[in-house]
């Protein structure tokens, strides 16, 4: 079975500039997560996807943060405008059922200089 | 809201010996308690994890303990080797949608 899968792995972008990070679920999984860790502190939630619904989006920074899962497969999380305290690794993780054991992706190191 | 700390940030051990993390959590409503394990470069990995009606859980080298009372639960890992080193966060359930709060992790370096 394919993991969570995550691309870019590493982003360096301007302030000011827009990313957009992918994640690819493993196939089957309702519950998708968007977390983020910053300068080594600890792994924040961002927010749920219950397949193309957002069940929770309380971790979002501020506006300038879009996710988005059309269809309920993969997700989509855009930065615009990035700003330099943006910078950090963004995690996916995906479960089946909600409560279980998540399984993250490999993240996506995003610095924004 | 849930507040998760982990104690301690670094900790470092010499081959063969035990390592124990421990970590609080602020919300009596928490029920799932899991933790991760992230070696250099590679993705968060589940290791164990325990729910609120069981009070400790085993398998093979690593034990995780729940004290529901005191809020607090803990992972231990015994005969400790090199390829535990990593970093070690352990989490608390938000709700009941899944929603984890982590800890800050904890760097362990197991020296030979």
């Amino acid at each position: 079975e394919a993991g969570v899968t995550q691309f870019p792995s590493h982003s360096v972008i301007e302030k000011g500039q827009t990313v957009t990070l992918r994640c690819d679920p493993i196939s089957g999984h309702d519950n998708l997560y968007w977390y983020r860790r910053v300068m080594g502190k600890e792994i924040k939630f961002l927010l749920h996807f219950v397949k193309e619904s957002k069940q929770d989006e309380s971790g979002m920074p501020n506006n300038r943060f879009l996710a988005e899962r059309t269809g309920g497969t993969y997700s989509t999380l855009k930065v615009q405008p990035a700003e330099l305290e943006d910078s950090g690794v963004y995690f996916c993780a995906s479960s089946q059922n909600r409560g279980d054991g998540y399984t993250f992706g490999s993240g996506t190191r995003l610095t924004v200089v | 809201g849930e507040n998760v700390e982990q104690h301690p940030s670094t900790l470092s051990v010499q081959e063969g010996d035990s390592a124990v993390i421990k970590c609080t959590y602020s919300d009596s409503a928490s029920n799932y308690f899991p933790w991760y394990k992230q070696e250099l470069g590679k993705r968060p990995q589940l290791i164990i994890d325990i729910r609120s009606n069981v009070g400790e859980k085993k398998d093979q080298r690593i034990a995780v303990t729940l004290n529901k009372t005191a809020k607090h639960f803990s992972l231990h890992i015994t005969e400790t080797q090199p390829e535990d080193s990593a970093v070690y966060f352990c989490a608390a359930s938000l709700g009941s949608w899944g929603k984890l709060q982590f800890g800050a992790g904890t760097q362990v370096v197991v020296t030979p």
